[in-house]
């Protein structure tokens, strides 16, 4: 069966950046892209943007182009977002998700809290 | 790019009534792929209908979707308490890809 796992909670200060993986199994890596969710607390889900698997071409948000970097590693069948210069407004919960035009599949999510 | 703005913001509805929910576009939506997600509490959201009106893989079949260009609609027909949680909409645009702002349902 399809899965998606996300890597573990984080803890950040004011600043910082955080990278968050999401490992796929159970379908072929490269056949459809990944995207990535902010939810914040009491908030529907934010799209940031998408990175196709095959090419590794990727697409921003405007909300966060310049401050996010969409990656994966084929072998490893994984998938990073790395997002720069945190504020008290990325605490959130982070999620990936596999598109068929819809988002098919989800991570468990991964809680980012940016504290000082 | 449209905005999808939901409602009502809440439902409470007892078991076994019927639960519509709607979503609405700013703009004629540019293609069908409006999908609609439930989330309960601490979980990731699941994908219920897709491209309007197809029930995704293993969803019962007293969720429904219509609609079309600005208008679409969730139906659930008879509520069971599994069904409780926040529902939202989503469009799948050329580049952009949007959410409604949410509707929660509530078990009486």
């Amino acid at each position: 069966q399809v899965q998606l796992v996300q890597s573990g909670a984080e803890v950040k200060k004011p600043g910082a950046s955080v990278s968050v993986s999401c490992k796929a199994s159970g379908y072929t890596f490269t056949a459809n892209a990944i995207h990535w969710m902010r939810q914040a607390p009491g908030q529907g889900p934010e799209w940031m943007g998408w990175i196709y698997t095959d090419s590794g071409k990727t697409t921003y948000s405007q909300k966060f182009q310049g401050r996010v970097t969409f990656t994966r590693d084929t072998s490893a069948t994984t998938v990073y977002m790395e997002l720069r210069s945190l504020t008290s407004e990325d605490t959130a919960v982070f999620y990936c998700a596999r598109s068929l035009g819809w988002f098919s599949d989800w991570g468990q999510g991964t809680p980012v809290t940016v504290s000082s | 790019e449209s905005v999808l703005t939901q409602s009502p913001d809440t439902l409470s509805l007892s078991p076994g009534e019927r639960a519509v929910l709607s979503c609405r576009a700013s703009q004629p939506l540019s293609n069908d792929y409006l999908a609609w997600y439930q989330q309960r509490p601490g979980r990731a959201p699941r994908v219920l209908i897709y491209r309007t009106s197809y029930r995704a893989t293993g969803i019962p079949d007293r969720f429904s979707g219509s609609g079309s260009g600005t208008d679409f609609t969730l139906t659930i027909s008879r509520l069971e308490p599994e069904d409780f949680g926040v529902y939202y909409c989503q469009h799948s645009g050329t580049s952009m890809f949007t959410f409604g702002g949410g509707t929660k349902v509530e078990i009486k």
